[in-house]
């Protein structure tokens, strides 16, 4: 089947633009992470979507940073003003929640690149 | 001390050999346990869950020790393509964000 999608695959802005990600998850997976992994090191967790509750945007490293998740699928990761520490790859997960072990299944990631 | 420890390596080992890799985990509340691999420029990739009673599959083979708090992972006549990033993933339960990355393992098979 599908698995989880992401959008654009690369994507290189000058310094102070505005970005926008797209991730769409497996379909009827719940819970919805965004990662972010700069050249050589780990995943960074940004913020999570659980079905309706709120999300958890702990992970959000600004206030430059956002997401939302429009109809319990979908979800856009907005960073505005970018910056060149911005530069990283972004992932995308989705797990189903409540149910066997919630494995995390992810994208292929968008490849941000600021100028 | 870090949530999700693991050496981060080089393991650099000839082709056919057997590695083990651990990770500990420092909430005993854990619920779940998991491997992924990650190949450079990729995303990570699950290999599989870590059950109470160990699993298998094929050439792979996962242990849990709740008591001492670590997983590992056993590769049995490892393969030039199994030259790869070993994370190390632990879901501490509770409300919200629970999942754990560790660092990642890197391994280099050699022919």
């Amino acid at each position: 089947g599908a698995g989880v999608s992401q959008s654009p695959s690369n994507k290189v802005t000058e310094k102070g633009k505005d970005v926008e990600l797209r991730c769409d998850p497996i379909s009827g997976h719940t819970a919805l992470y965004w990662y972010r992994q700069s050249l050589g090191q780990g995943l960074e967790f940004l913020i999570y979507f659980q079905g309706n509750s709120a999300p958890d945007k702990s992970g959000l490293p600004s206030d430059r940073f956002s997401a939302e998740r429009t109809g319990g699928s979908v979800s856009t990761l907005t960073i505005q003003r970018t910056q060149q520490e911005d530069s990283a790859v972004y992932l995308c997960a989705s797990s189903k929640f409540g149910q066997g072990s919630n494995e995390q299944y992810f994208g292929p990631g968008t490849r941000l690149t600021v100028t | 001390r870090k949530e999700v420890e693991q050496d981060p390596g080089p393991f650099n080992v000839p082709e056919g050999a057997t590695v083990a890799f651990n990770c500990t985990y420092s909430n005993s509340a854990s619920q779940s346990f998991f491997w992924y691999r990650q190949d450079c420029r990729k995303e990570p990739k699950l290999l599989m869950s870590v059950y109470s009673s160990g699993n298998e599959d094929g050439r792979f083979t996962a242990q849990l020790n709740r008591a001492s708090q670590y997983i590992s992972l056993l590769i049995r006549d490892s393969k030039l393509s199994d030259s790869a990033t070993y994370l190390c993933v632990v879901n501490m339960g509770g409300y919200g964000q629970n999942f754990v990355f560790g660092p990642g393992t890197r391994l280099s098979v050699l022919p």
